[in-house]
């Protein structure tokens, strides 16, 4: 059974500051994975999404990169802003096309 | 509309009640799926639909929960007898395509049994 971790749970770092969320998974057979930001009442939000046969995305400040054979999933946020401060959740799809399994999230707060 | 749109955003019920939650998603999406996430956890899967046919259930925790699309758009999630363990956010979210991809995630519903 598919078992998606994040580590840490929380985290709080000054703005300006470079960081670093990590995803792990334990069956490397996955369609693809998904980082998505969740802000208190508004609902989920797509970051970013990774195929199986791609190894990053980027989209602005963000980068997530994706290791299958080690079953990790890194998202890197330059240059760290108070608005950035959410829950951060990874999630991945596995043998049907449309099952997403999710980390619990991991906090981040920003501080100005 | 211009996104997923539920309601109601809040709901207190009392043990034993039935409870309807409803989820609009975007007009000529195809796929809808129902994710219950309670405080500090991720999102489960609930179940799926594919226009009005509901292929997968099998995230529903019991038989007191049933979701229907019955049109192909609106789908409503019923939870009959709520329990406390119920208490949680329901999350909408639709996709153009077929399956997972793109989804667009509407607010939620938080409900809270007493």
């Amino acid at each position: 059974k598919q078992e998606v971790t994040q580590i840490p749970a929380a985290l709080s770092v000054p703005e300006g500051e470079n960081l670093v969320l990590n995803c792990s998974f334990t069956d490397s057979a996955i369609y693809n994975l998904q980082w998505f930001r969740q802000d208190p009442g508004k609902g989920l939000t797509s970051l970013l999404l990774i195929q199986s046969s791609q190894r990053e995305q980027t989209s602005g400040r963000l980068n997530a990169s994706l290791d299958k054979s080690s079953g990790r999933s890194t998202l890197y946020i330059a240059a760290s802003q108070p608005g950035d401060s959410a829950t951060y959740l990874c999630a991945v799809i596995v043998d049907s096309n449309y099952q997403l399994i999710w980390g619990a999230g991991t906090k981040l707060i920003i501080k100005p | 509309g211009a996104g997923v749109s539920q309601s109601p955003r809040y709901k207190v019920a009392k043990r034993g009640q039935d409870v309807a939650l409803r989820c609009d998603p975007i007009s000529g999406h195809v796929s809808l799926f129902w994710y219950q996430q309670a405080l500090g956890q991720g999102p489960e899967f609930l179940t799926y639909f594919q226009n009005e046919a509901q292929l997968d259930k099998s995230g529903l925790p019991s038989d007191r929960f049933f979701a229907e699309r019955p049109e192909g758009s609106v789908s409503t999630l019923k939870i009959q007898r709520t329990q406390q363990e119920d208490s949680a956010v329901y999350l909408c979210a639709s996709s153009l395509v077929e399956g997972a991809y793109e989804q667009y995630f509407g607010p939620g519903t938080r409900l809270t049994v007493t």
